[in-house]
């Protein structure tokens, strides 16, 4: 079974630019997540969707994140414009969506550096 | 709100020594606890979970038990090998519509042959 892809896999971009990331979750998972990580901490949410509605986007900074998942499969995460402090790896990670405290699959994470 | 507690690294052993990487969490309801493990150049990957007070979860001879009393799911291991050498995050989910993972800051481990 293949796992959650993404790409790209590094992005270096200058302050005040756009970029985009893109996210193929595990076949038949319905519920999709998009996790920040800063170096040395621990991964924070920024937004969960559960087939191509969004169930949480508290955590998003709306002014500058965007994301989507249109067909329910593949999403992509946005960032415009890039701020210095949006340098860290961006996570998505997967689950099916049809229990309760059900693992979550990672993908290996695109580094994002914003000079 | 809820929130995970890991001791703070890094960890250096020596091989077949034995491993704790304490963690406590804080939760408002019944959360499901896991611990994740993030190889060098790697992505984070599922060790162990356990989803109930009492629960042990092991793997790769790793274990954690869900201490309710003490909101405690420590790591531990009899003895380390180098090949884990690698970053520990200890995390929670309550599930649902709050299935997120709230992850601690993260252990990391090193292991001298």
């Amino acid at each position: 079974e293949a796992g959650v892809a993404q790409s790209p896999r590094y992005k270096i971009i200058e302050k005040r630019q756009s970029v985009a990331f893109w996210c193929n979750p595990i076949s038949g998972h319905a519920t999709l997540y998009w996790y920040q990580q800063i170096l040395g901490q621990g991964p924070k949410l920024l937004i969960q969707f559960q087939n191509n509605g969004v169930v949480d986007d508290s955590q998003l900074p709306k002014d500058r994140f965007s994301a989507e998942r249109l067909k329910g499969v593949d999403s992509t995460l946005k960032i415009q414009p890039a701020k210095l402090e949006d340098s860290a790896v961006y996570l998505c990670a997967s689950s099916s969506g049809t229990e309760e405290r059900e693992t979550q699959y990672f993908g290996p994470g695109t580094r994002l550096l914003v000079l | 709100g809820n929130s995970v507690t890991q001791m703070e690294g890094p960890v250096t052993l020596s091989e077949e020594a034995f491993l704790t990487i304490n963690c406590t969490y804080t939760a408002t309801g019944y959360p499901s606890l896991f611990w994740y493990v993030q190889y060098p150049g790697e992505g984070l990957q599922l060790l162990l979970k356990a989803t109930k007070a009492d629960d042990k979860g092991s793997n790769k001879g790793f274990e954690a038990t869900y201490r309710k009393e003490t909101t405690s799911f420590h790591l531990e291991k009899g003895s380390v090998q180098v090949s884990d050498s690698a970053v520990y995050f200890c995390a929670l989910s309550e599930g649902g519509s709050q299935g997120n993972l709230i992850f601690g800051k993260g252990t990391k481990l090193s292991v001298k042959p």
